[in-house]
């Protein structure tokens, strides 16, 4: 079967860095995606990773290890705003989205 | 560029009433769009996969006659929850997918927050 972990939830402090981890085990592979909720709002982009390495979009990073089925995403200089769920989804051989359950980030002061 | 709008954001019907959900993409031409539903707490499970012009394609689980979708255009797909009841109450997120090379990512609408009553 096809399947996509990551941690239910996790909590860091404002100004800090957090790295969440995604695993997967997946009928082919063709990217991973991580994307942003807040609560009832509809998921945002934030990266895509096909080939192994890191990837840096301003505070936003993301990570992969295709030999691995490994990625994370890591957040820097986080801020209150950052507090949401991060969705981990791979692009499977059908080119179908999996989805992870999402990681529930939260941000203290 | 990339947006996808739904309507409504969000409704409240009565049990055994019919409830149609609109999604646009708006300036670009989406070759898939897909019909997810999400409750509270929980990820996105995937409803259905739509192509223009032909039959959606329903996951496993989900009744096809209950929720009708149509592709009609490379911008419009819509979700009509038949006969709805208290349990299709749920968020009812599309997307849409843009080939651009090999990247393959999906834009989200905003959502529709459905509760029957």
């Amino acid at each position: 079967g096809q399947n996509i972990d990551q941690p239910t939830e996790m909590t860091a402090t404002e100004g800090a860095i957090v790295q969440i981890n995604c695993t997967y085990q997946t009928s082919g592979f063709n990217g991973l995606f991580w994307y942003q909720q807040h609560a009832g709002e509809a998921p945002t982009f934030l990266s895509y990773n096909v080939l192994d390495g890191l990837e840096e979009k301003g505070r936003f990073s993301s990570f992969l290890s295709r030999s691995k089925g490994y990625s994370y995403l890591l957040l820097k200089e986080l801020q209150m705003k950052d507090s949401a769920s991060y969705l981990c989804a791979v692009l499977d051989s059908n080119y179908q989205l999996i989805w992870g359950a999402g990681t529930k980030l939260i941000i203290k002061p | 560029g990339a947006v996808v709008s739904q309507h409504p954001s969000w409704v409240i019907c009565k049990s055994g009433t019919s409830v149609k959900i609109e999604c646009r993409s708006l300036d670009f031409q989406a070759t898939t769009m897909f019909w997810y539903r999400q409750f509270p707490k929980q990820s996105l499970m995937l409803m259905a996969t739509s192509n223009e012009g032909s039959k959606a394609t329903y996951e496993q689980g989900v009744e096809k006659d209950k929720f009708l979708i149509n592709h009609a255009s490379l911008t419009l797909s819509t979700l009509t929850v038949t006969s709805a009841h208290p349990e299709d109450s749920s968020f009812y997120i599309c997307s849409a997918r843009r080939s651009t090379g090999d990247f393959y990512e999906q834009y989200f609408g905003p959502g529709t927050r459905l509760t029957v009553t």
